[in-house]
C-alpha cells in the first residue's frame, strides 16, 4: 500500500517553463490538496479537490492550475514558472472532509522545485 | 493577527526532559485542532487529535482551552527520537475553511544526549 505518490522528487525549471506535478492516492480518498512549503512560512494551500471533477482555490492558488480528471490523481501545474515559485510542494489526501478524521491528512513525501 | 501562531523556537533540551508547546488560533468558530510533526526534509505526520477534555497518548499529553483559543502539547521524558518540527493545525469547521486544514509554521525540538 503506497499512500500518496509524488512524481518528480526534485525538478530544475528555468523561468517561463511550464511543468505538472503528479500526485497519485491508492487509499480512495475523496478529498486531495497541494500545499506548498517556504521557510518561515509554513504549508500554505494551493489547491484542493473535494472529489473527481472537482477543484477548488486555497490561499495563494495564483500561478498554479490544477486537475482531477480521476479519483486517484491530482495534478497541479505550473504554465510559466517564476523563481518566488521555488518550494517544496506537498500533496495530501484524507478520507474525511478537512482532514478531521482520525487520521487526518496522508501527506506525500513532496517535490523540491528550484526556478532558476 | 495570523489564524495559528507557534513559537518557532529552537526549544533545545536534554533527554528525559520535559517539554512544552502552546499555540493560539484567532478564529473562535475553529472545530478541530490537531499536532502533526515534521521531521528535517520529510513530510508532516499526524501525532495527534486535541480533544476539548484534553488527551494522552503515551509521553505526550494535549490540551485545548477554547476561552482563551490555545492549544499545547507536553512532551515528557524526551528521546532523541523526538528531535522534529511539530505543527499546531486547526480546521475552523465553517463555509471554506471546513475544507482543509491551517497550519502553524511550527516548533522545532531539539533534544540533546
Amino acid at each position: 500500500n503506497a499512500g500518496v505518490t509524488q512524481t518528480p522528487k526534485f525538478r530544475v525549471l528555468k523561468t517561463g517553463q511550464s511543468m505538472t506535478l503528479l500526485c497519485a492516492q491508492d487509499m480512495n480518498h475523496e478529498y486531495m490538496y497541494w500545499y506548498r512549503q517556504d521557510p518561515g512560512m509554513g504549508l500554505r494551500l494551493i489547491h484542493y479537490s473535494v472529489g473527481e471533477g472537482t477543484t477548488a482555490k486555497g490561499e495563494v492558488p495564483d500561478g498554479y492550475n490544477v486537475s482531477r480528471l480521476k479519483k486517484q490523481n491530482f495534478l497541479l501545474g505550473l504554465e510559466s514558472a517564476a523563481p518566488s515559485q521555488t518550494s517544496v510542494y506537498f500533496c495530501a489526501s484524507s478520507d474525511t472532509r478537512g482532514g478531521t478524521g482520525a487520521y487526518g491528512y496522508t501527506f506525500g513525501s513532496g517535490t523540491r522545485l528550484t526556478v532558476v | 493577527r495570523k489564524e495559528v501562531e507557534q513559537d518557532p523556537g529552537p526549544f533545545n533540551v536534554p533527554e528525559g526532559a520535559t517539554v512544552a508547546f502552546n499555540c493560539t488560533y484567532s478564529n473562535s468558530a475553529s472545530q478541530s485542532f490537531f499536532w502533526y510533526r515534521q521531521d528535517c526534509r520529510k513530510e508532516p505526520k499526524l501525532l495527534m487529535s486535541v480533544y476539548s477534555s484534553g488527551n494522552e497518548d503515551g509521553r505526550f499529553t494535549a490540551q485545548l482551552n477554547r476561552a482563551s483559543q490555545y492549544i499545547s502539547l507536553l512532551i515528557r521524558d524526551s528521546k532523541l527520537s523526538d528531535s522534529a518540527t511539530y505543527l499546531c493545525v486547526v480546521n475552523t469547521g465553517s463555509g471554506a475553511g471546513s475544507y482543509q486544514l491551517t497550519f502553524g509554521k511550527g516548533t522545532k525540538l531539539s533534544v540533546i544526549p
